[in-house]
């Protein structure tokens, strides 16, 4: 158990529709990290957070948002989903903004059909 | 930006060493971690390099050299557990960026 949380870890939607991913860091941990992983491909880092400040963004949609709010917990929301959103999304913390591994959790499996 | 190298597939004998490959290109370097990964789970960290030089942790040891932008994961004594994916990801500045992983199998 890493320590980090995400919900939910399965979710089936349609076309075009919304979703929030949710993850709580480590305790103590001040920065987040989201990724995204499709089918049998790496890890595309989306954008982190430092203390409720974004810090790095890579390569996320216009369509996707994400937020960390003063209790530290992150939100990742999808909009007009498409069909490659299909992915596993993980989220991972870490305890400083520089330096030290990344803690992962468990990933939200979202199914677009 | 950056570029993270690393091999598809690698495939060893139980019992056997493979060593994983990886060369970067990137514009500053906190330092490469490996991290191992198996399928549709979350990866877990093996090792942290940002000094050159080699890292050993059990049965797992991982080298550096910054001047060449090139790491190595070296995996010893292979169980049939290690089979899975290995990703190598270089750090700089705020951004943790992962290589597609390197698959690998371990044959009875």
């Amino acid at each position: 158990d890493s320590g980090v949380t995400q919900t939910p870890k399965h979710l089936i939607t349609a076309t075009g529709q919304r979703v929030t991913l949710r993850c709580s860091p480590r305790s103590g941990d001040l920065s987040v990290y989201w990724y995204q992983q499709s089918l049998d491909q790496g890890l595309q880092f989306l954008i982190q957070y430092y203390n409720g400040e974004e810090r790095a963004k890579g390569n996320i949609l216009e369509r996707f948002s994400a937020q960390q709010f003063p209790d530290l917990h992150s939100e990742l929301n999808l909009s007009s989903l498409e069909l490659g959103d299909s992915a596993l999304y993980f989220c991972a913390s870490r305890p400083q903004g520089v330096g030290g591994e990344l803690f992962f959790g468990e990933g939200s499996r979202l199914t677009v059909l | 930006g950056q570029n993270i190298d690393q091999p598809t597939e690698m495939t060893a004998t139980e019992g056997a060493i493979v060593q994983i490959n990886c060369t970067y290109q990137t514009s500053g370097f906190n330092g490469l971690f490996w991290y191992q990964q198996h399928a549709g789970e979350a990866p877990t960290f093996l090792s942290y390099n940002v000094l050159d030089g080699l890292e050993e942790k059990g049965r797992f040891s991982s080298f550096l050299s910054r001047s060449k932008g090139y790491s190595y994961l070296l995996l010893k004594e292979l169980q049939m557990k290690d089979s899975a994916s290995y990703l190598c990801a270089v750090a700089n500045d705020y951004k943790l960026s992962f290589g597609a992983g390197t698959t690998v199998t371990v044959r009875a």
